[in-house]
Formats: C-alpha cells, sequence, structure tokens
C-alpha cells in the first residue's frame, strides 16, 4: 500500500493564488520529509527539507518566502506556493525519509497549473 | 563535473534482452546508493538499494564500485513494462542527489 499521500493531485489556479499541498507519511513517523520539483523532461529538483518542530532548510535559489514549508506532526508537512504565477508551473513531488534505512518513499506528487 | 550523471538514453532495447545503466558520482564520501524507477508523469519509486557487495531482486541486480565511483543496473530477460527513466540517487549525510536519469524502452 501507499506509503505516503498527497493531496491535492491535480491544481489549477490563476496567478496571485497560494496554493497549499498537504504530503502525509502514513507507515511511519517521520522527522525529514523532502520537497521536490519537477519541470518536464528534467529530473528531480530538491527544493527544502522539512523538519519536525523547526524551520525547514531551502536549498539555494529556493525563496523561502515564497514556497512556505510547515512540517508540525511526524506524520504531516505542507508546502504553500504563495502567490503563484505561471513559472511555478510544475510537478511538485513531496518524500518522507525512513532514517533507519536512509530510503526515501515519494508522494504521488501534484501538478500545479498557474494561469 | 555533475555529482551525479547518468546516460540520459534512450536505451531501446527487444523483449527478454539484457540491459545495463551506469551511473557515476564525484563525492567519494557519498554514503548510500539507490535506484528509482519513474514512470512518466508519475513519482520515483524505489527499486533497490544498492549495497557493496551488490544485491539482487528477481530479474535486477545492483553494484557498487566505490573505488571507480559508480553504480550498475543490470535488467535480465527485459519485459515491456520495464519501459521507464532509471534515476541514480546518492546521498551524502542525508542530502539525496539524483541523476538525470535514463530512459529504457523495451520493444515487443
Amino acid at each position: 500500500g501507499a506509503v505516503v499521500s498527497q493531496h491535492p493531485s491535480w491544481v489549477i489556479c490563476k496567478s496571485g493564488t497560494s496554493v497549499k499541498i498537504e504530503c502525509r507519511s502514513l507507515d511511519f513517523q517521520a522527522t525529514t520529509m523532502f520537497w521536490y520539483r519537477q519541470f518536464p523532461k528534467q529530473s528531480l529538483m530538491l527544493m527544502a527539507t522539512s523538519n519536525e518542530g523547526s524551520k525547514a532548510t531551502y536549498e539555494q535559489g529556493v525563496e523561502k518566502d515564497k514556497f512556505l514549508i510547515n512540517h508540525a506532526s511526524l506524520t504531516l508537512s505542507t508546502l504553500t506556493v504563495t502567490s503563484a504565477h505561471p513559472e511555478d508551473s510544475s510537478f511538485y513531488i513531496c518524500s518522507v525519509l525512513r532514517d533507519r534505512s536512509k530510503t526515501q518513499y515519494f508522494g504521488p506528487g501534484t501538478r500545479l497549473l498557474v494561469l | 563535473r555533475k555529482e551525479v550523471e547518468q546516460d540520459p538514453g534512450p536505451f531501446n532495447v527487444p523483449e527478454g534482452a539484457t540491459v545495463a545503466f551506469n551511473c557515476t558520482y564525484s563525492n567519494s564520501a557519498s554514503q548510500s546508493f539507490f535506484w528509482y524507477r519513474q514512470d512518466c508523469r508519475k513519482e520515483p519509486k524505489l527499486l533497490m538499494s544498492v549495497y557493496s557487495s551488490g544485491n539482487e531482486d528477481g530479474r535486477f541486480t545492483a553494484q557498487l564500485n566505490r573505488a571507480s565511483q559508480y553504480i550498475s543496473l543490470l535488467i535480465r530477460d527485459s519485459k515491456l513494462s520495464d519501459s521507464a527513466t532509471y534515476l541514480c540517487v546518492v546521498e551524502i549525510t542525508y542530502k539525496y542527489i539524483f541523476g538525470t536519469g535514463t530512459r529504457l524502452k523495451v520493444l515487443a
């Protein structure tokens, strides 16, 4: 069965709208979750590392005020794309880290289309 | 030099063929290694972790060569359903670096 869920799976919104994406770990408690973005025909790009109970660590070039991450519990992390613009249209995927094996399990992803 | 490099392919092979992919990494401090499979417009799914001693899971065999800093994936008796992009992932102190993926097409 699924280890990670993401909601919503599809979002189409107008420019300027804020969009919230939820990532849930279903099988185990996750102190660490990752948020990735993938553009067509490209590999996954890490946006930020989400740590439960503390501030997220953002990768270089990712605006923390634009992509708000909250990891308030061991099973839930949220990514909010604030004031989305067409260039933010992408496939956003979260993953949860199983510490013992250092293995990541990915959510099914969220396709965001900003018009 | 990229931190993790893969031949993008595509590798077009007939059903039943054996195909191998390599992935090189630049940081000798890399600690863990994985192969993921990603189907078009889907999330990556873990195929297998890669261990120094090599490991096998059915038709799939993964090898790690730390001296030459590469990992490999061998697929035997290819099936149509093996068509996908195969991502190499390298971990250094909980930082995960993805290769750009190798695209495999298995042809009937």
